[in-house]
Order: C-alpha cells, then sequence, then structure tokens
C-alpha cells in the first residue's frame, strides 16, 4: 500500500509569489490535514479537508488555502509569500479523520522563502 | 484549550539505558494523546496513542506510556535505548471536536551515545 506522497519535496520561491503543494493520500482515506513546521513554532495545524470539504481549520492567515479533489488529492496554496513562511509542509492522511483515526504523514515539502 | 508540553527539548543517553520523554497536557476532558516520531527529513510516525482504553499503552519499537490523570502525564518510556531511536519525539493531543486535529509539542530530540 502506497504512503502519502507530498510533492514537490523542495521548493524555493520569491517573496510576493504564490505557491501550490500536493498531497496525494493513502488509497481509500477520505481525510487530509495539513500542517506547518518552524523551529520557532514546531508543528501548527493549518486545515483539514473530508470529501472534498473543509471541516476545520487552524489560526492561519487567508493567503493560505487549500482544496481537495474528488479522488481525494488535496492542494495547498500559500499566496504573496514572506519569508515567515518558510517551513516544512507536512500533509496527514486518515481514512475518516476521527479523534483516534491513525493519521500518516508524508515526508513533507520543504519550502525555502528567499 | 488543548495542549501538550514536552519538557526538555534535547535529551541524551547511552545505549542500553532507559528512555524517558516527558510530556504534560492540559485539557478540560478527557484527551486522545498520542506520541509521535521523526527522523531527519522524514514525515512523522506514529509511535503509540491512548484513547481511554488502558492507561498503559504499548507501541511499535519497544516503546510505551502511560496516562496518569492526577499528574496530567503521558510520559514516553523504552526500557534500552538503541541507536536507531536517535530522532526527534512529539506528544500531541486531538482536538475537542472530534476531529483528527493534532496539537503538537515541541518536541524532544532524543541523542544516543554509543
Amino acid at each position: 500500500k502506497a504512503g502519502v506522497t507530498q510533492t514537490p519535496r523542495y521548493l524555493i520561491k520569491t517573496r510576493g509569489q504564490q505557491v501550490t503543494l500536493s498531497c496525494s493520500p493513502i488509497s481509500g482515506h477520505r481525510s487530509v490535514s495539513w500542517y506547518q513546521q518552524t523551529p520557532g513554532q514546531g508543528l501548527q495545524f493549518l486545515f483539514e479537508y473530508f470529501s472534498e470539504t473543509q471541516r476545520n481549520k487552524g489560526n492561519f492567515p487567508g493567503r493560505f488555502s487549500g482544496r481537495q479533489f474528488s479522488n481525494s488529492r488535496s492542494e495547498m496554496n500559500v499566496s504573496t509569500l514572506e519569508l515567515g513562511d518558510s517551513a516544512l509542509y507536512l500533509c496527514a492522511s486518515s481514512s475518516d479523520g476521527g479523534a483516534v483515526t491513525e493519521a500518516f504523514f508524508g515526508q513533507g515539502t520543504r519550502l525555502t522563502v528567499v | 484549550a488543548q495542549s501538550v508540553t514536552q519538557l526538555g527539548s534535547h535529551v541524551s543517553v547511552s545505549e542500553g539505558a532507559l528512555v524517558l520523554l516527558r510530556c504534560n497536557y492540559s485539557s478540560s476532558v478527557p484527551p486522545y494523546l498520542f506520541w509521535y516520531v521523526q527522523y531527519p527529513n522524514q514525515g512523522l510516525q506514529l509511535l503509540l496513542k491512548y484513547t481511554s482504553a488502558a492507561t498503559l499503552v504499548k507501541g511499535i519499537n519497544g516503546f510505551e506510556a502511560e496516562f496518569k490523570k492526577s499528574e496530567t502525564s503521558f510520559h514516553l518510556t523504552k526500557p534500552s535505548a538503541h541507536m536507531s531511536d536517535a530522532a526527534e519525539y512529539f506528544c500531541a493531543v486531538s482536538d475537542l471536536t472530534g476531529a483528527n486535529n493534532l496539537f503538537f509539542g515541541t518536541g524532544t530530540r532524543l541523542t544516543v551515545i554509543p
């Protein structure tokens, strides 16, 4: 069974640009969550999608958005990039997004904003 | 609000020695608690989870954790450290809404000395 796949693995963007990150969950999983990991703030929840609908959202500005497709693949978009957006972005998938359902993480996309 | 606090950002142990990584939680209701491990340039892998079924939880790779309500703690232990245990460990608590949105601690980096 293939794991969670995130593409690209590494990305360098210029301040002010926008970026789209992709996450393909484990086959059959309907819930996809996104997290930002930085040395200063640690791991922070961005948002969660289930069956193409955003169910939960963390405390991030509107520049951070996402969507989920009918095949459960998800994309995350960050517009007007700032230096502080440099981080490892992790995607996690689970079968139903329930509180005790195991979430499987991808290897992440490391975004560097210069 | 749900939160976890990990005491000690860095822990060093000798190979074969006891591993003890500390986690305290804050929650208004009985929480769901998790321990994840992250190896360099990798995503997170679930070690174990507490879902109120049993206070002593056994996980993968010989790790276990005990839920102590009186101490609001969920410390991670392993009787004998192995070189391959060197990694960063995160304690996490589930969102109260019942969704699989995790609030992570700041992490503890474990170094194993040969």
